[in-house]
């Protein structure tokens, strides 16, 4: 398995541009999610996914967009670059436990990441 | 809302020295527990993690965490810590809860190890 992959590995911007970030997984995992991480504040959510066809906000939501139309992919749009999103973006993924709704979810497993640079 | 809290911005040790990280939460619930490692120029990487069970949690490389719920902590430690561990870690802890999986991280503690 590939795991968690992630294109670019590196992007420049220019202020006002828009651009997708690429997320994939190969584990059949029902869970994907994207984090931001900047100097000195660790790791916070943008948004996430429970499965095809559903995508909820996370933490920091604002001047992104993503749609989770396969269980493998889940996309992030930038929809016009700001400097405030310079920074390394996430993706993450992990599996329900059990096969019915009312179980939780197992450890994230995290992608390599995608530096983002807005002029 | 959960919080996380790693007090320990920097911490420098000698090969051999022993290691302890601190890691408090704030969530009233029943939680699940992680600490990640970032070493340089890579992603995050799953060290350990506390699900139920034991307290204390063992992970790879010789590290360990235990769970102290009445003082809401996960501190990360380490008998004798080698060059090789230098990197960032990160603290980390969701809801125990159906539905979501939304982890909440503290701002991480760089580790560096002097040979």
């Amino acid at each position: 398995n590939a795991g968690v992959t992630q294109t670019p590995k590196f992007q420049v911007l220019k202020t006002g541009q828009s651009m997708t970030l690429q997320c994939a997984q190969d584990m059949n995992h029902e869970y994907m999610s994207w984090y931001r991480q900047d100097p000195g504040m660790g790791l916070r959510l943008i948004h996430y996914s429970v499965g095809a066809g559903i995508t909820d906000q996370g933490e920091v939501p604002n001047g992104y967009n993503v749609s989770r139309s396969t269980t493998e992919d889940f996309p992030l749009r930038l929809l016009s670059a700001a400097p405030s999103q310079t920074s390394v973006y996430f993706c993450a993924s992990s599996r329900r436990q059990g096969t019915s709704g009312s179980r939780g979810f197992y450890e994230q497993y995290f992608g390599p990441g995608t530096r983002l640079t807005v002029t | 809302a959960q919080s996380v809290s790693q007090h320990n911005h920097h911490v420098i040790l000698s090969e051999a020295a022993s290691l302890e990280l601190g890691c408090n939460y704030s969530y009233g619930g029943t939680v699940n527990l992680f600490w990640y490692v970032q070493y340089p120029g890579q992603h995050l990487q799953l060290l350990l993690k506390y699900f139920s069970g034991d307290p204390l949690v063992k992970g790879i490389k010789g590290f360990e965490a235990e769970f102290i719920k009445s003082k809401f902590s996960f501190n990360l430690r380490k008998p004798s810590v080698q060059w090789s561990d230098t990197a960032e870690y990160f603290c980390a802890v969701n809801a125990r809860r159906t539905g979501a999986n939304n982890l909440f991280f503290g701002t991480g503690t760089r580790l560096t190890v002097i040979p």
